[in-house]
């Protein structure tokens, strides 16, 4: 069974400071592993897929990696917009269902100014 | 473009009744999925559909339904619903295809909030 795990459950940063928010997975084979953000009250927006051990994908302040086991999410200089809470998830490999994620709890980000 | 469209946003029923939720994809987007988000689960996959037929099933028990019609557009349906029915219930579309190398990503819509008394 699939499984992901995120670290830490809630994050508090002062403007400018940054840090990482951790996804550590475990699948028999990966399709594809996402990041998505929330916002209170709406649903997830989509930030990235990653598929291969290596990968990077950068958008604005954020960068994703992947490895064999784990995804980084690197915040860098955050703004007190990107309050949100961060979604990890992953996909397995195979079959031709493409509509089943399997997420982690999600990493509250509080940013103050 | 527009995006994923859920109604209604709010919902408050009591234990026992059932309920029909509303979800109208992304143009161009034949996949639809629908997820339960609870603040103890989390998110869980309850079941896609593509071209009209249910592709995956997640863990639910056969009070949670749905269909897609020929335009895309899908209903899930809760039966007998329960206290426990209580939840954000999150429809997603795709195109519902990739490679290798490209997923089609899951596109939310808001969200259902269903209360159940």
């Amino acid at each position: 069974e699939d499984q992901v795990t995120q670290s830490p459950e809630a994050l508090r940063l002062q403007e400018g400071e940054s840090s990482s928010l951790n996804c550590s997975y475990t699948v028999s084979g990966l399709r594809g592993l996402f990041w998505y953000r929330q916002d209170p009250g709406k649903g997830p927006e989509f930030l990235f897929t990653l598929y291969s051990a290596g990968e990077e994908k950068e958008k604005e302040r954020l960068k994703a990696t992947l490895t064999k086991k784990e995804s980084f999410l690197h915040i860098t200089a955050p703004k007190p917009e990107d309050s949100a809470t961060y979604l990890c998830a992953v996909q397995e490999a195979g079959g031709t269902s493409y509509g089943k994620l399997t997420f982690g709890q999600g990493t509250i980000l509080t940013v103050h100014p | 473009k527009a995006g994923v469209t859920q109604t209604p946003r709010y919902l408050i029923k009591t234990r026992g009744q059932q309920v029909t939720l509303s979800c109208s994809p992304i143009s161009g987007h034949r996949s639809v999925s629908w997820y339960q988000q609870t603040p103890g689960q989390g998110l869980q996959f309850l079941f896609e559909y593509f071209s009209e037929t249910q592709r995956n099933k997640g863990n639910f028990p056969g009070r949670f339904s749905g269909r897609q019609f020929s335009n895309s557009r899908s209903e899930m349906n809760v039966s007998t619903l329960e206290l426990g029915d209580s939840a954000l219930y999150l429809c997603a579309s795709s195109l519902g295809r990739g490679s290798s190398s490209y997923n089609s990503p899951l596109h939310f819509g808001n969200g259902t909030r269903l209360t159940v008394t």
